[in-house]
């Protein structure tokens, strides 16, 4: 299997354009997350979704912050406008979710400065 | 607010040498789960611990739950370079255990 892909690897962009962040979940997965991390506040859980509904948004920072899945194969988090505070490697991860656990496997993130 | 904490948060010991990492927590959790990341990857799973008590190896790695599943620890016999990363744990709640909330984290470095 390829794995949890994600694109682009790194985006330098400038404060106030808009961010599109892209991830391609394993193939049968039924659960994808999206996770940001920075030095200063670790690994955060952004949103998550399950059959592609999102379940849980709370961990969203605020209003600029999007996420769409409109197949079980894609999903995008979308930051509108981008501010500097918004750098830091995002990472999307999809899981196959049972009542008996789940594994959650990692892309290799996207790192995205805003300048 | 962060739920769990881990320690220390930077420990950098010689080829060889045993450690123990710790993972404490005021909230209960349904699962516990260490990762490990290395320098441009995500996390990788390293196990999971679901039982009070529970005590998983994996090689030289150990693991184990707390008995009130509030706290881990991860303990490396005889550590090697290789075992260098970021190790992260990470509390399960939800149905499948899917809603994660991952710790401070503890960058390890072992030198040769």
């Amino acid at each position: 299997d390829a794995g949890v892909i994600q694109s682009p690897r790194h985006e330098v962009t400038e404060m106030g354009q808009e961010v599109t962040l892209r991830c391609k979940p394993i193939s049968g997965h039924n659960s994808l997350f999206w996770y940001r991390q920075t030095m200063m506040r670790g690994l955060e859980l952004l949103i998550y979704f399950n059959n592609n509904v999102p379940i849980d948004d709370s961990g969203m920072p605020e209003d600029r912050f999007s996420a769409k899945m409109p197949n079980a194969s894609f999903s995008t988090l979308k930051i509108q406008p981008s501010e500097p505070r918004d750098s830091a490697v995002y990472f999307c991860a999809s899981s196959l979710v049972r009542s008996s656990g789940n594994t959650i496997y990692f892309g290799e993130g996207s790192w995205l400065t805003v300048v | 607010t962060q739920l769990l904490e881990q320690s220390p948060q930077f420990l950098s010991i010689q080829e060889g040498e045993n450690l123990t990492v710790y993972c404490n927590s005021s909230s209960v959790f349904s699962s516990l789960q260490w990762y490990r990341q290395e320098p441009g990857e995500g996390p990788v799973l390293l196990v999971t611990v679901v039982t009070g008590g529970e005590v998983k190896k994996l090689k030289r790695l150990t693991f184990q739950f707390g008995d009130a599943r509030k706290d881990s620890s991860l303990h490396i016999t005889a550590a090697q370079p290789g075992d260098t990363g970021l190790y992260l744990c990470a509390g399960g709640k939800g149905f499948g255990n899917e809603k994660l909330t991952f710790g401070t984290g503890t960058r390890l470095t072992i030198i040769p």
